[in-house]
């Protein structure tokens, strides 16, 4: 079954630590993606990679990290530096071929920083 | 800059028709996109439409484009309470061979009535 999976579905923090949101994808997709989901609101973009070692920041990338070492994985890691950490982080991941945007979106990660 | 905007919320009795609207700023967009959401879960991709369509028809869904007043509109025949769920909409810029950002709407969320 090909598909995004991240783990894990929820996740508790307590302030000032690091915490790291796994995404894996088996879809053979070149890009990636990581949104950050707060209620009544859309989808705001934090880092997407649209190749191995190689990634941008989106419109919210402060107090936020990711890497990209292998094109199945993007990791983001939410830092200490990141104010307001409490969200549902969406994982997608997207195939470059012609006429094609369309991303497909993990379950998600709800993470709660108390 | 780019913005896309929904109305937050929509009721419609089982069995009616739902009409979800969508009004959006860019228009170089070349591709946009209807995304769902249940509780808890991530996005799914329902539907998309190229911009240089009109309409385009997928089983209950009906996509509408009206790229003069840059409104979209999805709706749903036969309504069913499987169906309440939040409804994005999202529109990206193109050019061939590069991952491209999608901008989001804040979400509609559809309630059905039994």
């Amino acid at each position: 079954d090909g598909g995004i999976t991240q783990s894990p579905k929820y996740l508790f923090r307590k302030e000032g630590q690091n915490v790291t949101l796994s995404c894996e994808q088996n879809l053979n997709h070149d890009a990636m993606y990581w949104y950050r989901q707060d209620p009544g609101q859309g989808l705001r973009l934090i880092y997407y990679s649209q190749i191995v070692n190689d990634f941008q920041k989106g419109d919210i990338a402060e107090g936020y990290s990711v890497s990209r070492e292998k094109k199945e994985s993007f990791p983001l890691t939410v830092t200490s530096a990141q104010k307001n950490p409490t969200a549902f982080y969406l994982c997608a991941s997207s195939i470059h071929r012609q006429g094609s945007r369309e991303q497909y979106f993990g379950p998600g990660t709800r993470l709660t920083v108390t | 800059g780019e913005d896309v905007e929904q109305s937050l919320f929509l009721s419609v009795r089982e069995g009616d028709s739902s009409v979800i609207n969508c009004t959006y700023t860019d228009s170089s967009s070349t591709y946009l996109y209807w995304y769902k959401q249940e509780p808890g879960a991530g996005l799914q991709l329902l539907t998309y439409i190229f911009s240089n369509m009109d309409m385009k028809q997928d089983q209950r869904l009906t996509v509408l484009l009206n790229k003069k007043d840059k409104h979209l509109s999805l709706r749903i025949a036969d309504t069913q309470t499987g169906d309440s769920a939040i409804y994005f909409c999202a529109e990206s810029m193109g050019s061939s061979g590069s991952a491209r950002q999608l901008t989001f709407g804040s979400g509609t969320q559809l309630t059905v009535l039994p």
